[in-house]
């Protein structure tokens, strides 16, 4: 089946630890992106790539980074220096990153549940 | 000012019942407009685009209006599985961000 997967679904991780975050697709999009959503806030863009080895910082970036070395896969880890790293994950992808008149459909993962304890 | 706004709800509504919801933008240069339904504890998933001239998919009718800078979503006949939050979403001309409202929850009521 094509389509994007993220795990793991559920993680626990201790306050100081990084921890990364699994964004796959098989879709053949170019493009990829990371939300977070938080109770009561509309999703807000961590960071996106609109092509393999490039990506840009989002809305929120501090306390993040990425990779994205093959196309298909877009890796979050969540650092220390994240001050408040519990919330819902979600990965997205798209045929291209936009820059016509209309940007294309983004697909979302699952998403990944993040509770730091 | 929110860039895009939405009521939060909940709206409980019978089934069968319709049921509208606005959201507003503020950015007089979005050029495209989406709603997205998101189940409780899943991922988002588009719903429908919003066109200028408005359009329909079976019981949803989307409409814009661009000179009070609102979108909105029109659902008929509402079913039990229409239960969700319906998420506005806006976009700027050859920007590839979109930009979210935190969504309006919607129950429908046996």
């Amino acid at each position: 089946d094509g389509g994007i997967t993220q795990s793991p679904k559920y993680l626990f991780r201790k306050e100081g630890q990084n921890v990364t975050l699994s964004c796959e697709q098989n879709l053949n999009h170019d493009a990829m992106y990371w939300y977070r959503q938080d109770p009561g806030q509309g999703l807000r863009l961590i960071y996106y790539s609109q092509i393999v080895n490039d990506f840009q910082k989002g809305d929120i970036a501090e306390g993040y980074s990425v990779s994205r070395e093959k196309k298909e896969s877009f890796p979050l880890t969540v650092t220390s220096a994240q001050k408040n790293p519990t919330a819902f994950y979600l990965c997205a992808s798209s045929i291209d990153g936009g820059g016509g008149q209309v940007p294309d459909t983004q697909y979302f993962g699952p998403g990944t549940r993040l509770t730091v304890l | 000012r929110k860039e895009v706004e939405q009521d939060p709800g909940p709206f409980n509504v019978p089934e069968g019942a319709t049921v509208a919801f606005n959201c507003t933008y503020s950015n007089s240069a979005s050029q495209s407009f989406f709603w997205y339904r998101q189940d409780c504890r899943k991922e988002p998933k588009l719903l429908m685009s919003v066109y200028s001239s408005g359009n329909e998919d079976g019981r949803f009718t989307a409409q814009l209006n661009r000179a009070s800078q609102y979108i909105s979503l029109l659902i008929r006949d509402s079913k039990l599985s229409d239960s969700a939050t319906y998420l506005c979403v806006v976009n700027d001309f050859g920007n590839e961000k979109l930009t979210f409202g935190t969504g309006t929850r919607l129950t429908i009521i046996p």
